[in-house]
């Protein structure tokens, strides 16, 4: 069974700076999926980024991007000029390219940011 | 990116009796559908699987006699919790995902909380 791992419950950091939120995994599949996404006060799920396992290259999107490190299981999130809105939780989750491709969360990273 | 919805947003019962939760793929048809648990100020945990048109999949541990789901189209499952009880009070998300067009994405409901008295 796959298991996401979040190790910081909660981190603050204040208006424009840059944080990164920790994440590993453990799995014995080769090809896989993972995910950031990000829970606001609204509690509506949001996808942040993604970044499928075969690719190299590390998946950006704006002021977001990853550091995937497969060998490692190993996939943190930068957040670069931060802002209030950043302000939620941060679920880690992996999914399985075959099968029933549900997904795996860890147990989430409550970030602040502090004007 | 599509539209998921969930009715009721909020729902309050009776211990004892039963409440459904609607979820609707709004612009997309839905091949699967979670329906997830979220306890405050925690993870989302999967409790069951729903493909169209046949029986869902419940995660050990969740009673599927307790939990009815049912996917009898494209765009819509519900989620029954039958003879509530207080513990059973929670946040309620659904996602839905076609395995057709998408390798990967699901795309979330805005969840339903759920309080039994």
């Amino acid at each position: 069974a796959q298991t996401v791992t979040q190790s910081q419950p909660e981190m603050s950091v204040q208006e424009a700076e840059t944080v990164t939120l920790s994440c590993t995994y453990d799995t014995s599949e080769n090809n896989y999926y993972l995910f950031w996404y990000k829970q606001p006060p609204s509690r509506q799920m949001i996808l942040v980024i993604r970044q499928e396992a075969y690719k190299q290259q590390n998946a950006t999107e704006n002021r977001f991007s990853v550091n995937f490190q497969k060998a490692a299981k190993s996939f943190s999130l930068k957040i670069s000029d931060s802002q209030l809105g950043d302000t939620a939780m941060y679920f880690c989750a992996f999914m399985k390219i075959q099968g029933a491709q549900k997904l795996v969360f860890g147990q989430g990273t409550r970030l602040t940011i502090n004007p | 990116g599509a539209v998921v919805s969930q009715h009721p947003s909020r729902v309050i019962c009776k211990s004892g009796t039963s409440v459904k939760i609607e979820c609707r793929s709004l612009d997309f048809q839905a091949t699967t559908m979670f329906w997830y648990r979220q306890f405050p100020k925690k993870s989302l945990m999967l409790m069951a699987t729903s493909n169209e048109g046949s029986k869902a999949t419940y995660e050990q541990g969740v009673e599927k006699d307790k939990f009815l789901i049912n996917h009898a189209s494209l765009t819509l499952s519900t989620l029954t919790v039958t003879s509530a009880h207080p513990e059973d009070s929670s946040f309620y998300i659904c996602s839905a995902h076609n395995r057709r067009t998408s390798s990967y994405e699901q795309y979330f409901g805005p969840g339903t909380r759920l309080t039994v008295t």
